[in-house]
């Protein structure tokens, strides 16, 4: 079975510049994850959709970032413009779906993106 | 808001040692408590979670409420074990699968 795909693995940009990544979840997943990872730290949840809706984007800094979940599959996680302190690696996980209530509640991340910002 | 707090930023033992992780939460409810792990060049994935009671690779973690604590544990470490470990907890399912993270701990087995 293929894994949670995510593109590019690597981006360097200098500070006010824009970057997207992209991020192609497990067939037949619901529930899709961007979560911001800075050296040092455990992962901090960005935003959750389940299917093309947002369940939770309390922590998205929405001045900066943005993302979307056109169809339902595919997701974009946009920074613009982006600071110093955005710097770190962008995970994107998929679970089968978070509203059933037989969900094992595994989610499942790709290799993630690293941002570097000059 | 809940939080998980791992003391411990990294764990130096030696092969065939016991070793012992620690992860404690905090949140008013009832959470569901699981270990990530993550070895060199892979991806995060899933080690265990508290509700299946289950050993995986050997290690086990028993979720004590009085405590709010879920440390894991394994009697003999490998040096394959060598990663970084993240515990993590989730609440109730109506708020989605959303994961609070610990900061995670590097584990370094030496042979």
């Amino acid at each position: 079975e293929a894994g949670v795909a995510q593109s590019p693995r690597y981006k360097i940009i200098e500070k006010r510049q824009s970057v997207a990544f992209w991020c192609n979840p497990i067939s037949g997943h619901a529930t899709l994850y961007w979560y911001q990872q800075i050296l040092g730290q455990g992962p901090k949840l960005l935003i959750q959709f389940q299917n093309n809706g947002v369940v939770d984007d309390s922590q998205l800094p929405k001045d900066r970032f943005s993302a979307e979940r056109l169809k339902g599959v595919d997701s974009t996680l946009k920074i613009q413009p982006a600071k110093l302190e955005d710097s770190a690696v962008y995970l994107c996980a998929s679970s089968l779906d978070a509203s059933w209530r037989f969900d094992t509640g595994e989610l499942f991340f790709g290799e993630g993106s690293r941002l570097t910002v000059l | 808001a809940q939080r998980v707090t791992q003391p411990e930023k990294l764990l130096s033992v030696f092969k065939g040692a016991p070793v012992e992780l620690k992860c404690n939460y905090s949140y008013s409810g009832s959470p569901e408590l699981f270990w990530y792990v993550q070895y060199s060049r892979q991806r995060l994935q899933l080690l265990l979670r508290h509700i299946s009671r289950e050993s995986i690779k050997g290690f086990t973690a028993d979720l004590n409420k009085g405590e709010t604590s879920f440390h894991l544990k394994k009697p003999f470490a490998q040096e394959e074990d060598s990663a970084m470990y993240y515990c993590a907890l989730t609440t109730i399912k109506a708020a989605g699968n959303k994961l609070t993270f610990g900061g995670g701990t590097r584990v370094l087995v030496k042979p």
